[in-house]
């Protein structure tokens, strides 16, 4: 059964705390993707990844880190630096790069207390 | 520029046809897609269109695309409280080759 897998799906940090939020794919996708989402708005693309050990800053990069060390594995890391981590992250994955059709993960939603 | 614009609420009856509408801005963009998105979850892919067709139908969903006006719609016939959701219009610009997403359209039907 193929898909996208993010976990946790609720996740609480305190400030100032690092925090990592897993996402795994088994479709063979090259591309993976995160995404943020706030109430009332679109997704704004933070990280993507077209090939292993590879990756670029999407729109929002400021405050996270990713690795991508396993073609499956796109792990995302919500630093301390990013002023305003509270939201919903979606991981998402495409057959090679952003020309062809994106799926999305369940997503991961963040609050910072 | 990207942009994508949606209008932010639909409400409908049961049984009545929906339609949402979304306009973009880059002309050169090759793929639009529609996205649902159900409370809590992630983003489920609908149907998408290619930029040298005008109609795309897909069961309860049809796709209507306009080129010359820049402007995409999704009917969903027969709408069902099931369909209660978000829905995001995306178009790919040639210009940045990056997903790029409306704010959705929240549809409420009313039984």
């Amino acid at each position: 059964d193929g898909g996208i897998t993010q976990s946790p799906k609720y996740l609480f940090r305190k400030e100032g705390q690092n925090v990592t939020l897993s996402c795994e794919q088994n479709l063979n996708h090259d591309a993976m993707y995160w995404y943020r989402q706030d109430p009332g708005q679109g997704l704004r693309l933070i990280y993507y990844s077209q090939i292993v050990n590879d990756f670029q800053k999407g729109d929002i990069a400021e405050g996270y880190s990713v690795s991508r060390e396993k073609k499956e594995s796109f792990p995302l890391t919500v630093t301390s630096a990013q002023k305003n981590p509270t939201a919903f992250y979606l991981c998402a994955s495409s057959h090679r790069g952003f020309t062809d059709t994106q799926y999305f993960g369940p997503g991961t939603r963040l609050t910072v207390l | 520029g990207e942009d994508v614009e949606q209008s932010l609420f639909l409400s409908v009856r049961e049984g009545d046809s929906s339609v949402i509408n979304c306009t973009y801005t880059d002309s050169s963009s090759t793929y639009l897609y529609w996205y649902k998105q159900e409370p809590g979850a992630g983003l489920q892919l609908l149907t998408y269109i290619f930029s040298n067709m005008d109609m795309k139908q897909d069961q309860r969903l049809t796709v209507l695309l306009n080129k010359k006006d820049k402007h995409l719609s999704l009917r969903i016939a027969d709408t069902q409280t099931g369909d209660s959701a978000i829905y995001f219009c995306a178009e790919i610009p040639d210009s940045s080759y990056k997903l790029i997403f409306g704010s959705g359209t929240r549809l409420l039907v009313r039984p």
